[in-house]
């Protein structure tokens, strides 16, 4: 039973473009959207995040897009570079401090110059 | 702070062998974690603990056990390896927050064969 659906599996951009990854998840009560950023070899970190509040959260080139009546969201990349080749998970997790992080299956991104 | 850190980083082991992967943070955590990381799977939860003396299971625990006798160390033991645990395996720890920061900070990982 998979509560977080990620897509596309793996994605090619060229330099300068938009990267965009999407997630839908199941469970309403979700309250809480991160996603993580994982270089070969390296643990993932967090990226960005965000709660059902707000529709959309901007960090630099990165931003979260969130439509809760979908129950989806999704991450965007501007100015997509080299340096964001990398996978990208998504995660979703409820109100709660024992409740845990759901992963998506991860998203792998080549940009290309 | 050294964060998160894991040992070994790679390890190979024969079918029926036990060992112990480490984790320990130094960053006073209430809360520390073991995912594993298969291709297509994404990252799946192995067991966790929300502080020391107490641990639970994840989605996935079968095969392997944890304890937590102090804050800062998290030990994963496999009891009897098998090629289904071939893995790459990773420790995080969060801290407890009502506030937006639910981060969970991951070590670098232990990758693991089992022949």
């Amino acid at each position: 039973q998979q509560q977080v659906k990620q897509s596309p599996q793996s994605l090619i951009v060229q330099k300068g473009g938009i990267s965009i990854i999407n997630c839908a998840y199941e469970n309403t009560a979700f309250d809480y959207f991160p996603w993580y950023q994982q270089f070969p070899g390296k643990g993932p970190a967090l990226l960005i995040a965000i709660r059902p509040d707000v529709s959309e959260k901007k960090e630099g080139r990165f931003t979260i897009s969130f439509n809760k009546s979908a129950k989806q969201f999704s991450l965007h990349i501007m100015d997509s570079q080299p340096g964001d080749s990398a996978t990208y998970f998504c995660a979703a997790k409820r109100g709660g401090h024992t409740d845990k992080l759901i992963f998506g299956t991860g998203t792998r991104l080549q940009v290309f110059p | 702070n050294a964060g998160v850190t894991q040992t070994p980083k790679f390890q190979v082991l024969k079918t029926g062998q036990s060992m112990t992967l480490q984790c320990a943070q130094d960053m006073n955590h209430e809360y520390m974690s073991w995912y594993r990381q298969d291709p297509g799977m994404g990252l799946r939860l192995i067991h966790y603990s929300v502080g020391a003396g107490i641990t639970d299971q994840g989605e996935v625990p079968n095969g392997y056990n944890v304890s937590r006798s102090t804050t800062e160390d998290f030990p994963l033991r496999l009891l009897s390896a098998a090629p289904s645990q071939t893995s790459v395996y990773f420790c995080a720890s969060s801290t407890r927050t009502s506030g937006i920061s639910d981060t969970q900070y991951f070590g670098p990982g232990t990758r693991l064969t089992v022949l």
